[in-house]
């Protein structure tokens, strides 16, 4: 059965340094998500793609966040410049027409 | 804003039924979800309902919604070791753009 895969399943990085986390969508998939769960807290919104451009995003979604779908397969967040609390699981999703979603198993980052 | 509230735990007897409730308070809520997370794993959507339903049966689940209280439900029959996970409810209002999601509720079956 077709997944959601994301790379790396657990990133640890230093206050300050730019991380990337990586998602490859079920390949006929049009729409790509970023949700994040802070740990204890709720699943949040972050940010949808559709046809390379953001059709929404959340207030948590400030300019230190960016997505790219840079190869036609791989969907990435990159994160600027970490800070504490950016320390989550992030969870990648996509869906083929805007309907179901499909969950990677989410790239927890801690950010020392 | 939008929001929605889950408690955080449910211990249930194997074999029991198990009922784990949702609030939510965004009136214009048009589809509501139910997502299962296993340990280790993504969040897998395990049902929905449309706000213009009240009720919603798949095999050993069922979906009620009280569209008036905004308050929703997912019942599990003959709760067994498998269904041990994590469930979060979420809401939209159009239809998976942008979910909203609860704490979810750690479901713990009890030999």
């Amino acid at each position: 059965e077709p997944e959601v895969t994301q790379t790396p399943s657990h990133q640890v990085t230093q206050m300050g340094q730019e991380v990337i986390l990586r998602c490859v969508p079920i390949s006929n998939h049009l729409y790509f998500y970023w949700y994040r769960q802070i740990l204890g807290q709720k699943v949040e919104f972050l940010v949808s793609f559709y046809n390379n451009e953001i059709s929404e995003k959340s207030e948590i979604f400030d300019d230190q966040f960016s997505v790219e779908r840079p190869d036609g397969s791989n969907f990435t967040l990159k994160i600027r410049s970490t800070k504490l609390e950016d320390s989550a699981m992030y969870f990648c999703a996509s869906s083929e027409n805007g309907g179901e979603l499909f969950f990677g198993e989410g790239s927890r980052l801690t950010v020392l | 804003g939008e929001d929605v509230e889950q408690s955080l735990f449910l211990s249930v007897r194997e074999g029991d039924s198990s009922v784990i409730n949702c609030t939510y308070t965004d009136s214009s809520s048009t589809y509501l979800y139910w997502y299962k997370q296993e340990p280790g794993a993504g969040l897998q959507l395990l049902t929905y309902i449309f706000s213009n339903m009240d009720m919603k049966q798949d095999q050993r689940l069922t979906v009620l919604l009280n569209k008036k209280d905004k308050h929703l439900s997912l019942r599990i029959a003959d709760t067994q070791t498998g269904d041990s996970a994590i469930y979060f409810c979420a809401e939209s209002d159009d239809g998976n753009e942008k979910l909203t999601f609860g704490t979810g509720t750690r479901l713990t079956i009890i030999p």
